[in-house]
């Protein structure tokens, strides 16, 4: 099985921070990694797959980089509405998929 | 737009079994693959399983190979879960997803279903 850590698993920022979110994939998995946001009570959202395509709606300060083992989701400028656990999922084991343990993003 | 429209909620005693349903209305149900994900209270995402019912069989992860059953009826546009030998620990959210391809993710969600499984 392919195993993602996030780092960190918890952060916090204020708004206006540029904050960065880390997974590594225990093997490579080239581009096929999906990141998600989920705020409490409801299900997760779709932010990026592909490792760095942006879902229609999705604002642009949200970017997600990498390939291989090492991947960042980017938000350039925190707003309110971004404080939530964030959960990257490699999408290269299909339809064996495995998601990281979350970052909890809370409002310093 | 595709919705997923999941049963409602469940209390199940340990040892029973669980049968949850996942309703896709808008698009083409078939041509798309529907996985189920499930998240306990306070922890993170685990894939259960999912099938693409123009495929036929559906594929698990090997925590519950075994224990849980993923079908789709394409008349009703549904896929239904079941899960056998309930424990407490297998109380969580229930949420199917839809999946359009091997690198899209997992785009469009259903609300959830949560199980309480308690004697």
């Amino acid at each position: 099985d392919i195993q993602l850590t996030q780092s960190p698993s918890f952060l916090s920022a204020s708004v206006g921070d540029r904050v960065t979110i880390t997974c590594r994939a225990s093997q490579g998995i080239s581009s096929y990694l999906a990141w998600y946001q989920q705020k409490p009570g409801k299900p997760p959202k779709l932010l990026i797959n592909a490792a760095s395509t942006l879902q229609s709606g999705v604002p642009s300060r949200f970017s997600g980089s990498g390939s291989g083992t090492e991947f960042t989701l980017t938000i350039s400028s925190l707003q309110p509405e971004d404080f939530a656990t964030y959960y990257c999922q490699q999408l290269h084991n299909y339809p064996q998929y495995t998601f990281g343990q979350g970052t909890k993003l809370e409002i310093k | 737009q595709v919705q997923l429209v999941q049963s409602g909620a469940e209390v199940k005693k340990p040892g029973s079994s669980l049968k949850v349903s996942c309703q896709a209305s808008g698009g083409t149900f078939s041509t798309y693959a529907i996985s189920w994900v499930r998240q306990a209270p306070g922890q993170g995402l685990e894939w259960m399983g999912g099938i693409t019912p123009i495929f036929g069989p559906a594929s698990y992860a090997q925590k519950f190979q075994g224990r849980v059953t993923i079908t789709a009826d394409e008349s009703t546009n549904t896929v239904y879960m079941e899960m056998s030998s309930l424990r407490s620990d297998d109380t969580a959210n229930y949420y199917c997803v839809r999946v359009t391809g091997m690198n899209d993710g997992f785009d469009i969600w259903g609300q959830g279903t949560r199980v309480t499984v308690s004697s």
